[in-house]
């Protein structure tokens, strides 16, 4: 069964203060791995897609990274609009499984 | 703004009562998908219908039913649901027969549902 862990549940950060969730995953062979922004009652916001070990992508402040284990994502001198929930989600390379397992999600609060 | 677009936004119904979620993606995808979301959970998936077929989550209850009109539509139907159906319901789309194929999930801002 594919497993998706993030690590740390929660995170205060002050305005500046750079930080990197961590999510780690267990899959037997890897089709892709996503990163999501969620707002409170909202829809997850797809940020980045991650296929092999050794891949980054960067989107403003928000860079992603990859290993065979884990993927980073780290925020550089954050601002409070960059409050939100963060989910990491797997897909397997599996034929016809349409599944993403998706982790509990880093909560990320950044004071002013 | 996104590009899936759910109707209603909230929704509260009795036990007894018979509703319908609505879903439309405008961006020609060709798989669509419905999750449920329980408050500070991750989303769970109940439905995938990808090239006119369907797939579901064999855990999902039958007081759930999906029925996809056209490939840029997909209703989720609700009939003698329970208190604990209680949650915020995504749908998404994605541009391939899955994700990881040139097709990351567009996920809609959510129907909120309460059951009485």
């Amino acid at each position: 069964e594919d497993q998706v862990t993030q690590s740390p549940e929660a995170l205060r950060l002050q305005e500046g203060e750079s930080s990197s969730l961590n999510c780690s995953y267990t899959v037997s062979g890897l089709r892709g791995l996503f990163w999501y922004r969620q707002d409170p009652g909202k829809g997850p916001e797809f940020l980045f897609t991650l296929y092999s070990a050794g891949e980054e992508k960067e989107k403003e402040r928000l860079k992603a990274t990859l290993t065979k284990k884990e993927s980073f994502l780290h925020i550089t001198a954050p601002k409070p609009e960059d409050s939100a929930t963060y989910l990491c989600a797997v897909q397997a390379d599996r034929s016809n499984d349409y599944k993403l397992s998706f982790g509990a999600g880093t909560t990320v609060t950044v004071r002013a | 703004d996104t590009e899936v677009t759910q109707t209603p936004k909230h929704l509260v119904m009795g036990m007894t009562n018979k509703k319908s979620l609505k879903c439309e993606q405008h961006m020609g995808h060709r798989a669509m998908y419905w999750y449920k979301q329980k408050a500070k959970k991750p989303p769970e998936l109940m439905f995938v219908y990808s090239y006119e077929k369907l797939s579901i989550n064999e855990s999902v209850p039958s007081r759930f039913s999906p029925e996809c009109p056209n490939s840029s539509l997909l209703n989720l139907h609700l009939h003698a649901l329970q208190p604990e159906d209680s949650a915020l319901y995504l749908c998404a789309s994605s541009q391939g027969s899955a994700p990881g194929q040139g097709g990351e999930l567009f996920f809609g801002e959510g129907s909120r549902l309460t059951v009485l």
